[in-house]
């Protein structure tokens, strides 16, 4: 399965404490995704970062990409409860024509 | 308002049924996708689109069929060749293939 692997499966912090969950996959990749779900919705898409990046930043999350360690991961700072929610990575590999999305991590933030 | 729109949120079949759910998207995007999703899982590709009169399957079609004679218009159906079909279903767009994409509610699908 080219599907990849957040980690870790579940963590819980307290408001105003950062969050990181890191996504490691398989293939080369063209472009790696973050989304969030919450419960019983639709995903959201945060951020995209391209191979040929190392890190992006959008508000308060931050993404860095290792492509010779095949992992990424995302960075929440200053979380809120509002953040509590499951995030999943997303590759886009080299090869084929869809994407892969990760087990996802679920994020629980405690006011 | 530009968005995507799956219906119903909730369905029931009884074994032995087809069903159909439906996704409707008024963004203008080329790609659709249908992924189901599995109670602590990550989401599984069924089928996708990249242009209106051509679909691809994903990695777990078996069971199920689209059609995509509209851009808009990306339905699936539920077969009843599915053997285990209760699960969370989501629909997505893209302006292209693999971009960055607009999700659905979902319909979550049980079997009675």
């Amino acid at each position: 399965s080219q599907q990849g692997e957040e980690d870790p499966q579940a963590l819980s912090i307290q408001e105003g404490e950062n969050a990181t969950m890191n996504c490691s996959y398989k293939t080369s990749i063209n472009n790696l995704q973050w989304y969030r779900q919450n419960s019983g919705r639709g995903l959201v898409h945060l951020i995209l970062i391209r191979s040929n990046e190392r890190e992006k930043h959008s508000g308060r999350l931050r993404v860095t990409l290792d492509t010779s360690k095949k992992s990424s991961s995302l960075l929440i700072t200053a979380s809120r409860a509002a953040d509590t929610a499951s995030y999943f990575c997303a590759t886009d590999p080299n090869t084929g024509n869809q994407f892969y999305f990760g087990t996802g991590t679920s994020l629980t933030v405690i006011p | 308002d530009g968005g995507i729109t799956q219906s119903p949120k909730y369905l029931f079949r009884k074994e032995g049924q087809n069903v159909t759910l439906s996704c409707e998207q008024n963004l203008n995007h080329d790609a659709m996708y249908w992924y189901r999703q599995d109670p602590g899982q990550g989401l599984r590709l069924i089928y996708y689109s990249q242009i209106v009169n051509d679909f691809q399957k994903g990695d777990i079609a078996e069971g199920y069929s689209v059609s995509r004679e509209k851009k808009e218009s990306f339905p699936l159906t539920v077969t009843s060749a599915q053997k285990n079909p209760t699960a969370f279903y989501l629909c997505a767009s893209s302006i292209v293939r693999n971009t960055e994409a607009f999700f659905g509610q979902g319909t979550r699908l049980t079997v009675v």
